[in-house]
């Protein structure tokens, strides 16, 4: 199949860390994303992963990526409700011209 | 200041009309995008070009249209063909596959069929 799949809901208490996360189906993955999409605006890209990395830290993100069992994972230490968005995972596959986005998972920080 | 413009950020339709779309780049990217998004759908692709004066359809293509006559613009139309066009529209931009094969995103339009 060709679904990216995330779950649609996560709640978190300020402070906690939150861990999205994603399950793609493409071998061929080349780069693996996080994008942002903050109430009634476009999407932003927080990070990315090339397929032949495991982990990738950036500030309060890491992500994580275990390629045998296809799942991705974004983790957000010290959430801040700031932080309250839809997180999508994107991967791009090889021979594709366009990206292959997950349903979005609507993260709510519980002040 | 480089970036995607779309508008209109809210549209309102009545039904049998047909609408259009504005996507406006200036970062003189060659491939653009349109995408539609649905609560808890994600984003599915409907049309997008590679190149000037070239366009495929993506997997929900029916009841839109396209044209690519300028690189900084790609307009969607939304016709009376489209049965369920109340939804959230997504235009990107990518700047080759070379690098990191992000897309960048414009802010999007509410269409809201009344």
């Amino acid at each position: 199949g060709e679904d990216v799949e995330q779950s649609l809901f996560l709640s978190v208490r300020e402070g906690d860390s939150s861990v999205i996360n994603c399950t793609y189906t493409d071998s061929s993955s080349t780069y693996l994303y996080w994008y942002k999409q903050e109430p009634g605006a476009g999407l932003q890209l927080l990070t990315y992963i090339f397929s032949n990395m495991d982990m990738k830290q950036d500030q309060r993100l890491t992500v994580l990526l275990n390629k045998k069992d296809k799942h991705l994972s974004l983790r957000i230490a010290d959430t801040q409700t700031g932080d309250s968005a839809i997180y999508f995972c994107a991967e791009s596959r090889a021979g594709a011209n366009n990206l292959f986005f997950g349903t979005g998972t609507r993260l709510t920080v519980i002040p | 200041d480089g970036g995607i413009t779309q508008s209109p950020k809210y549209l309102f339709r009545k039904e049998g009309q047909n609408v259009t779309l504005s996507c406006e780049q200036n970062l003189n990217h060659d491939a653009m995008y349109w995408y539609r998004q649905d609560p808890g759908q994600g984003l599915r692709l409907i049309y997008y070009s590679q190149i000037v004066n070239d366009f495929q359809k993506g997997d929900i293509a029916e009841g839109y249209s396209v044209s690519r006559e300028k690189k900084e613009s790609f307009p969607l139309t939304v016709t009376s063909a489209q049965k369920n066009p109340t939804a959230f529209y997504l235009c990107a931009t990518h700047g080759g596959w070379g690098k990191t094969g992000e897309l960048f995103f414009g802010e999007g339009s509410r269409l809201t069929v009344l």
